[in-house]
């Protein structure tokens, strides 16, 4: 079945530091690749897609690019900010219109 | 535009009870899928429905239940509650089956068994 794997945290980093947060999935297909993030208390909120081989998510300076080749799609931040602390997942949408998650990874940033 | 409304936030039941949430889908989105989110097992797909059918099931008993009504709210049932099923369960809603948007996420109801 379809799975997702992602680097386990927390990941702690400085402000203004480079965020790399690995994901590599299995899927049949070409599945939907996505990443959500989750603020304390709060539910998902999408951070960026991408639906197709080498397309390219984009979302308030977080970047992710679908690398079929090497099934990855590992999210990046030239400057992370305070604010960016939270956790963040990992997750495809295969034939099934289901979502499959990744664990989770907790970004804790730091001034 | 209003979001995913998911009620009510926080519930406290006993061993035994059962227990239904509830959640109103983005106006127009005719998708609801719900998540279980616990620290144990991540986030895992209970069901989804789409005009008031379920399409597809996750791995959980039958305890775990759900409906979706004409206007595409939702509601989710568990009967006879175990101290496992402490857990946020989050709903999510979409245009349709074959959105490449994924999901709109509630901020989910946070179940507490005791």
């Amino acid at each position: 079945g379809d799975s997702v794997t992602q680097m386990e945290g927390p990941v702690t980093l400085s402000e203004e530091a480079f965020l790399t947060i690995n994901c590599t999935y299995t899927a049949t297909g070409y599945p939907s690749l996505f990443w959500y993030v989750q603020y304390p208390g709060e539910g998902l909120q999408l951070l960026l897609k991408a639906t197709k081989a080498d397309d390219k998510g984009s979302n308030k300076g977080f970047e992710a690019t679908y690398r079929k080749e090497t099934t990855s799609f590992h999210l990046e931040k030239g400057s992370v900010q305070v604010s960016d602390s939270a956790v963040y997942f990992c997750a495809l949408m295969g034939a099934g219109n289901m979502l499959t998650f990744g664990g989770g990874t907790r970004l804790m940033v730091k001034p | 535009k209003a979001g995913v409304t998911q009620t009510p936030r926080y519930l406290i039941k006993t061993r035994g009870q059962q227990v239904t949430l509830s959640c109103s889908p983005i106006s127009g989105h005719r998708s609801v899928s719900w998540y279980q989110q616990t620290p144990g097992q991540g986030l895992q797909f209970l069901f989804e429905y789409f005009s008031e059918t379920q399409r597809n099931k996750g791995n959980f008993p039958g305890r775990f239940s759900g409906r979706q009504f004409s206007n595409s709210r939702s509601e989710m049932n568990v009967s006879t509650l175990e101290l496992g099923d402490s857990a946020l369960y989050l709903c999510a809603s979409s245009l349709d089956r074959y959105d490449d948007y994924g999901y709109t996420f509630g901020s989910g109801t946070r179940l507490t068994v005791v």
